[in-house]
């Protein structure tokens, strides 16, 4: 399962609160990314990470902002959470050696 | 730019008949393919991929896919559906030089009837 671990798992918060999820890898694996699922749509990328302080932004990034001081930590932060960011989002690392992407066990978030 | 297209949000079929959900996708560069499939309130696991190798590829629990590039589909088959394979399947495609950032389809909810 690539050691990838997400906190909290499920969370419901108020809107225009700041809300953090954390992904936790213990593998070392360089690339690490964030993705948002919603029915019909698929996953899409909020942000990824390729080393400990560089980040980018993917596909839907706005209203999201990213961290990682760590190789093994990557932070997805709501700066101030609104109901269309009500959403399952799952974390993911590049395992480099098999050019694949391994998937953490999610977490649901409803903004109320 | 890429995209993947998965025909059907839901497919329905009887235990023990032929499974086929759809993938087309579109890259202006040679495509890396992959499906996943997710159980209920779990992650996404790896079903098989496709890297510029062999064309049919054959993945976990029984299941397999042909690249065809005449016809940009990568469709994901398995000769006898089971209960247990009652999820939601994902087809994804990124390229060589794409950082792995995968773009995935809508994704396609499997039923399995008895």
């Amino acid at each position: 399962d690539a050691g990838i671990t997400q906190s909290p798992r499920h969370k419901v918060t108020e809107t225009g609160t700041p809300v953090t999820l954390r992904c936790h890898q213990t593998e070392n694996h360089r690339y690490m990314y964030w993705y948002r699922q919603d029915p019909g749509h698929g996953l899409r990328l909020i942000h990824y990470s390729y080393g400990v302080k560089d980040t980018d932004k993917g596909e839907v990034s706005d209203g999201y902002s990213v961290s990682r001081s760590k190789t093994e930590d990557f932070l997805l932060t709501l700066e101030s959470a609104t109901s269309s960011q009500t959403s399952v989002y799952f974390c993911a690392i590049r395992d480099y050696t098999t050019d694949t992407q391994y998937f953490g066990p999610g977490t649901r978030l409803t903004v109320l | 730019a890429q995209s993947v297209t998965q025909l059907g949000s839901h497919v329905s079929v009887s235990e023990g008949a032929l499974v086929l959900l759809r993938c087309n996708y579109s890259s202006s560069v040679p495509p890396y393919l992959f499906w996943y499939v997710q159980y209920p309130n779990q992650g996404l696991q790896l079903l098989l991929k496709y890297t510029s190798a062999a064309t049919l590829v054959k993945g976990i629990n029984g299941f397999e896919a042909e690249f065809k590039k005449s016809e940009t589909s990568f469709h994901l088959t398995k000769p006898s559906a089971h209960m247990s394979d009652a999820a939601e399947y994902f087809c994804a495609v990124t390229h060589k030089n794409a950082g792995n950032m995968l773009t995935f389809g809508g994704g396609t909810r499997l039923m399995v009837k008895p």
